[in-house]
């Protein structure tokens, strides 16, 4: 089946300590992206790509990295920077440019 | 002024109502709209695209008045499964990248 797929479904982390959040996606999607997404909030784009080894910084950046090595692949690393990371953290993948993404189930983080 | 602004709601309906959830965005660039829903604890799943003649799917039906940089969804005769989160999106602006509203929590009632 045609999806994409994030991993873990929950997490947990000490504080401190970096994490790296799995996205995965088949459906031969240029563009991916990472959402984080707090109670009563909506998404709030942290990166994204257009294309393979080329990413930019969403709005809140600060603490978190990527990488696009593959076009099917796009993990997000949370670091020991980001002040705030307990939360849902949802990829998402698209054609391209102008058209609508479709999300993974996500992965709920929490730090202990 | 947020990038895309909804309603607040929560809003509370009888199955059966017609309910309407409004959006504004403030990117004049942006080129594309969608509707998203979400489900508690879940990921948003894409309910429909907005076009700028306004378009239906079943009891669904979304406009777009780029004058006034506005959105509408309607669901006409709600269901109890309708009860979900409902996320406006714009799309567009020299970096593409879609902004998410923060969405209006429906409730449908039996």
């Amino acid at each position: 089946d045609g999806g994409i797929t994030q991993s873990p479904k929950y997490l947990f982390r000490k504080e401190g300590q970096n994490v790296t959040l799995s996205c995965e996606q088949n459906l031969n999607h240029d563009a991916m992206y990472w959402y984080r997404q707090d109670p009563g909030q909506g998404l709030r784009l942290i990166y994204y790509s257009q294309i393979v080894n080329d990413f930019q910084k969403g709005d809140i950046a600060e603490g978190y990295s990527v990488s696009r090595e593959k076009k099917e692949s796009f993990p997000l690393t949370v670091t020991s920077a980001q002040k705030n990371p307990t939360a849902f953290y949802l990829c998402a993948s698209s054609w391209g440019i102008a058209t609508e993404a479709f999300f993974g189930q996500g992965t709920r983080l929490t730090v202990v | 002024r947020k990038e895309v602004e909804q309603d607040p709601g929560p809003f509370n309906v009888p199955e059966g109502a017609t309910v309407a959830f409004n959006c504004t965005y403030s990117n004049s660039a942006s080129q594309s709209f969608f509707w998203y829903r979400q489900d508690c604890r879940k990921e948003p799943k894409l309910l429909m695209s907005v076009y700028s003649s306004g378009n239906e799917d079943g009891r669904f039906t979304a406009q777009l008045n780029r004058a006034s940089q506005y959105i509408s969804l309607l669901i006409r005769d709600s269901k109890l499964s309708d009860s979900a989160t409902y996320l406006c999106v714009a799309l567009g602006g020299s970096n593409y990248k879609l902004t998410f509203g923060k969405g209006t929590l429906l409730t449908v009632n039996p």
